[in-house]
């Protein structure tokens, strides 16, 4: 099985500032990863995948980056919308699918 | 837009059995393969299962092989996960979820539903 990790579990910011999110696989993922938000009592939502694919409707301030073991989420400008938690997932595997453990990002 | 309404959660004792219904609309459902993804309350994200958009491929996570079975109906743009056997560690919200794109499954959750809750406990 192919373990995801994600650092740091938590990251605190403030509105405007830059968010840089990792996650790491323990073997090559290729670019099957994906990126998710999810935000308290909600279901998650696509935000990347394919590692730098942005889904409709996601805003440009999200950009994704990487391939083969260590990939980047980066928010450019944080909004307030934004503070929520994140999840990586990868496909290379399937159906062996797995996702990281998940970032926290919140208001510092 | 896309909808994907779940139902059938509910509190059920080890060692019986459920029927999870998700109800699609919005988009072309025979198209799409479809999944079910699980989150236990405060925990991650687990896929669970995957059916092919014309229902002849099936696939389960080793967690639930054996005792789930994933089926659609796409005359009713309905999918479906046949619980039996449950433990307590199935507790969890389930998620009915749209694949990516249309054909073959991309493994990537697009649209998701509102979840519902399955609680395994005597």
């Amino acid at each position: 099985e192919i373990v995801l990790t994600q650092s740091p579990a938590t990251l605190s910011l403030s509105p405007g500032e830059r968010a840089t999110l990792s996650c790491r696989a323990s073997q090559s993922v290729r670019s099957y990863l994906a990126w998710y938000q999810q935000k308290p009592g909600q279901a998650p939502r696509l935000l990347i995948y394919d590692a730098s694919n942005r889904a409709t409707g996601i805003p440009a301030r999200f950009s994704g980056s990487g391939s083969g073991t260590d990939f980047t989420l980066t928010i450019s400008s944080l909004e307030p919308e934004d503070f929520a938690l994140y999840y990586c997932q990868q496909r290379s595997s399937w159906p062996l699918l797995t996702f990281g453990p998940g970032t926290k990002v919140d208001i510092k | 837009q896309v909808q994907l309404v779940e139902s059938g959660g509910g509190v059920v004792q080890p060692g019986r059995s459920l029927r999870l219904s998700c109800a699609a609309s919005g988009f072309t459902f025979s198209s799409y393969g479809m999944h079910w993804v699980r989150q236990a309350p405060g925990k991650g994200l687990e896929w669970v299962a995957v059916i092919s958009n014309d229902g002849r491929d099936k696939k389960l996570a080793d967690s639930v092989k054996g005792r789930f079975t994933i089926s659609r109906d796409n005359s009713k743009n309905t999918l479906y996960l046949q619980m039996n056997s449950l433990r307590p560690e199935d507790t969890a919200v389930f998620y009915c979820v749209k694949d990516l794109t249309t054909g073959a499954v991309k493994y990537y959750f697009d649209s998701w539903g509102q979840g519902t809750l399955v609680t395994v406990s005597s």
